[in-house]
């Protein structure tokens, strides 16, 4: 079993739509949560980052970590044609500049 | 300001030979970690350096061995290459506890 578990989709949405992706962990020494937005070709780049549980919002887009459930979503308002992307997850047991544990990523793709 | 940079964009090489990839960090940025990602799949931790010294090693073979250099740059060596090689080489930095990492674009290395 993987440590980290990830739909890796495609998820296929109209614009506007509301996006919830998901990944579940086992391990219960991970403190640190990451989302990364992961063009074709291109690097990971950092959406959120939040410690521990709770909620984190930016902009569009809301982080939420429950460690009871061992689960982790992030949520995408008002969904745009430039959001499509992979969406990984990643989770780090240490400080946060530490091993990162990625999920395999969810395709997504926001169609006019 | 400059994002992390990584040389080469794109390589090919033969079975059994050897390769090496270089990075720089974000300016201050002081870790700087190597990730391996396959087609289809989230990064696979392969190294960790903060301040020149390794801080973490990822389920790779001996084949693969890294540094960073006084100025925090790094270099990723694999050794005896095979097919299974081929994939997409991250190098990411951070500033350190308390912060996410910042991915560069990668190297693209295709083994043949």
């Amino acid at each position: 079993q993987k440590e980290v578990e990830q739909d890796p989709g495609p998820l296929s949405v109209p614009e506007g739509a509301i996006v919830s992706l998901n990944c579940t962990y086992s391990n219960s020494a991970f403190q640190y949560f990451m989302w990364y937005r992961q063009y074709s070709r291109k690097g990971p780049e950092l959406l959120m980052y939040t410690y521990s549980s709770g909620n984190k919002e930016d902009g569009r887009f809301t982080a939420q970590v429950d460690k009871s459930s061992k689960y982790i979503s992030l949520f995408i308002r008002d969904s745009q044609p430039s959001d499509s992307a992979t969406y990984l997850c990643a989770m780090s047991a240490g400080e946060a500049a530490s091993k990162l544990t990625f999920g395999t990523g969810t395709r997504l793709q926001v169609t006019l | 300001d400059a994002g992390v940079t990584q040389s080469p964009t794109h390589l090919i090489k033969t079975r059994g030979q050897h390769v090496t990839l270089r990075c720089s960090p974000i300016s201050g940025h002081k870790s700087v970690s190597w990730y391996q990602q396959v087609l289809g799949q989230g990064p696979q931790f392969i190294f960790q350096y903060y301040e020149k010294e390794e801080r973490g090693r990822g389920n790779f073979p001996d084949r693969f061995s890294a540094r960073q250099f006084p100025n925090y740059s790094s270099e990723l060596n694999v050794n005896a290459l095979l097919l299974g090689d081929s994939a997409l080489y991250l190098c990411a930095s951070s500033p350190g506890q308390g912060y996410g990492y910042t991915f560069g674009s990668g190297t693209r290395l295709t083994v043949v």
